[in-house]
């Protein structure tokens, strides 16, 4: 059964600050891992999504690795702002339907 | 048109209560997905429509009934419910049956859901 962990369970930082939010798996037999942001009381957005073949992707600000034969991802988030401060959710896709298979998230705050 | 809406956004329901959530999307995408997720916890999978037909039930107990009557439209049924129940439940939908890697599931933002 696929487990995935998220650390740390929530992180703080001053506005500015380059950070680092760290997901690991079980499971290597994935298709794609996806960072996806959850602000309060509402659904998800996808951030980033990294297919098996790939090492990492970027978007702005955001950058996403992924080793799947060590089982591990990390999202930096470069020059932190307030409007980031959200719960980073790390998922990742195996099996037939395409079960995704969340962690628990980071709860990241930025402090102006 | 790139999103899913759901609806209602907020519910509130007594225990001897029938309701039913609605879930939308017009982007074409052939698989759809209801989530429960409680507070500080990660989504969980509950069901898994593909081409309209179930294909997945997270041994989800039976007070919780989904339909999918056509492509672009996903109900969830609410019957009896427990206030255990209470929660945020999030459909999405996914292109499918497309290149496995390349796919990201669409979420829609939510029906809160409160069982007194």
């Amino acid at each position: 059964k696929q487990e995935v962990t998220q650390i740390p369970a929530a992180l703080s930082v001053p506005e500015g600050e380059n950070l680092v939010l760290n997901c690991s798996f079980t499971d290597s037999a994935i298709y794609n891992l996806q960072w996806f942001r959850q602000d309060p009381g509402k659904g998800l957005t996808s951030l980033l999504l990294i297919q098996s073949s790939q090492r990492e992707q970027t978007s702005g600000r955001l950058n996403a690795s992924l080793d799947k034969s060590s089982g591990r991802s990390t999202l930096y988030i470069a020059a932190s702002q307030p409007g980031d401060s959200a719960t980073y959710l790390c998922a990742v896709t195996g099996g037939s339907n395409y079960k995704l298979t969340f962690g628990k998230g980071t709860l990241l705050t930025v402090n102006p | 048109d790139t999103e899913v809406t759901q609806t209602p956004k907020h519910l509130v329901m007594g225990m001897t209560n029938k309701k039913s959530l609605k879930c939308e999307q017009h982007m074409g995408h052939r698989a759809m997905y209801w989530y429960k997720q409680k507070a500080k916890k990660p989504p969980e999978l509950m069901f898994v429509y593909s081409y309209e037909k179930l294909s997945i039930n997270e041994s989800v107990p039976s007070r919780f009934s989904p339909e999918c009557p056509n492509s672009s439209l996903l109900n969830l049924h609410l019957h009896a419910l427990q206030p255990e129940d209470s929660a945020l439940y999030l459909c999405a939908s996914r292109p499918g049956p497309g290149p496995l890697s390349t796919d990201t599931q669409y979420f829609g933002p939510g029906t809160r859901l409160t069982v007194l």
